[in-house]
């Protein structure tokens, strides 16, 4: 069955420290991969993707993610995080007809 | 990347009744998506809405309850049909081309239903 899974409900950090969102998905093929994110009230902005390649990909605000195809993962990074990263972050797996959404990470950012 | 809106931001409705949501996208795209969100939950989508198709719907999810409208390249309408309090959801629409496959979202109609 194609799941994705986010372990971490919920992760405090402190505004400056570094950031790590858990993802593992479970897919037939070759997947897709994104990370969104939602602040409260907004709709999802895409924040990084994955198709094929260099498994290590850039995104916006800051944020990377890494593929490991071995461990079935995505995790999401960030070297320092900003208040503003306070948020809902979904990772998601699909092809060009469906997403799966896992269950989303709130960041909480402490000054 | 795509720019949607969705009309309306947010409502709130009695039961049994019905609300139509209206998304537009300002470029021509070949697959748009409707999700629902629940309250604290994830995403699931509903159904898939191509240009000159019927709507695919996903498991638990029915055209009597859910109709969907793509009359055209840049538009869709969903409408939720018999409403009630369970229903209370953010409805969320999205849109992909046929040559990227990351999809990009409106900014959600959160509807309660009481």
């Amino acid at each position: 069955a194609q799941s994705v899974t986010q372990p971490d409900i919920h992760i405090t950090v402190s505004e400056g420290a570094s950031l790590e969102l858990r993802c593992n998905y479970s897919y037939g093929a070759t997947p897709y991969l994104f990370w969104y994110v939602q602040s409260p009230g907004q709709g999802l902005q895409l924040l990084l993707k994955y198709f094929s390649g260099d498994t290590l990909v850039q995104g916006i605000k800051g944020f990377e993610a890494e593929f490991k195809r071995s461990q079935s993962s995505f995790n999401l990074r960030k070297p320092s995080v900003h208040w503003s990263d306070a948020a809902e972050y979904f990772c998601a797996v699909g092809n060009t007809d469906k997403l799966i959404f896992g269950t989303g990470t709130r960041l909480q950012v402490f000054p | 990347s795509a720019v949607i809106s969705q009309k309306p931001s947010r409502d709130i409705c009695q039961r049994g009744t019905s609300l139509t949501i209206q998304c537009q996208v300002d470029s021509q795209v070949t697959m748009m998506f409707w999700y629902r969100q629940q309250p604290g939950q994830s995403l699931t989508l509903i159904a898939t809405a191509n240009q000159g198709s019927e709507a695919t719907y996903e498991s638990g999810f029915v055209i009597d309850k859910f109709p969907i409208s793509r009359p055209n390249l840049t538009f869709s309408t969903l409408t939720v049909s018999n409403m009630s309090p369970e229903d209370s959801s953010i409805y969320l629409c999205s849109a992909a081309g046929t040559e990227t496959y990351e999809q990009y979202f409106g900014p959600g109609t959160r509807l309660t239903v009481t």
